[in-house]
């Protein structure tokens, strides 16, 4: 079992839908939650960062964290055909960016 | 934000050659740089982290004397794919850190090698 768990997708969805994508975990020493989002042939940006559980909301973007299910999530609000990317989910137990696990990635595409 | 730069972006070599790909901070001091590869639709796996002035700390599974890692100054560090095989073919990225208890990975734009 692999210790962060991503569905691949693809997801499509049409330009306004909220989207949901998901992690889960089986690390329970992780306390640390990042959402990134890769372009395709491009490095990774990190969009959201989290800490413990909760939600956190950044413009159209809620990243919502679950430690008691490990279970997380990432909400993108009026999807814009510019979302269209890989999201990964990343997962550290410390505060150090030195030791982060990566989700595999879903594919999103949204449709103008 | 920081920025990270890979050069090539892309590179395609013949079976046995070697390669080396560059990963430079452009606007901060990287304390650390990871190498990561990655194949399609699939994660980033990390292969080994770079801390400038010493030794490379390769991931189990990972030979380091297949993928040679260089970090000679605090804003470059190489990676050079040595006796290249098609298996070897993939997305390369790096990422940098700056000095402090937690910083972000800033990510490189990956170079694509392709051995034929």
């Amino acid at each position: 079992q692999k210790e962060v768990e991503q569905d691949p997708g693809p997801l499509s969805v049409p330009e306004g839908a909220i989207v949901s994508l998901n992690c889960t975990y089986s690390n329970s020493a992780f306390q640390y939650f990042m959402w990134y989002r890769q372009y395709s042939r491009k490095g990774p940006e990190l969009l959201m960062y989290t800490y413990s559980s909760g939600n956190k909301e950044d413009g159209r973007f809620t990243a919502q964290v679950d430690k008691s299910s490990k279970y997380i999530s990432l909400f993108i609000r009026d999807s814009q055909p510019s979302d269209s990317a890989t999201y990964l989910c990343a997962m550290s137990p410390s505060g150090s960016a030195r030791q982060l696990t990566f989700g595999s990635g879903t594919q999103l595409t949204v449709l103008p | 934000g920081a920025v990270v730069s890979q050069h090539p972006s892309w590179v395609i070599c013949k079976s046995g050659t070697s390669v080396k790909i560059e990963c430079r901070s452009l606007d901060f001091q990287a304390t650390t740089m990871f190498w990561y590869r990655q194949f399609p639709k699939q994660s980033l796996m990390l292969m080994a982290t770079s801390n400038e002035g010493s030794k490379a700390t390769y991931e189990q599974g990972v030979e380091k004397d297949k993928f040679l890692i260089n970090h000679a100054s605090l804003t470059l560090s190489t990676l050079t794919v040595t006796s290249a095989h098609p298996e070897d073919s993939s997305f390369y990225i790096c990422s940098a850190v700056a000095g402090g208890s937690y910083n972000e990975q800033f990510f490189g734009p990956g170079t694509r090698l392709t051995v034929l």
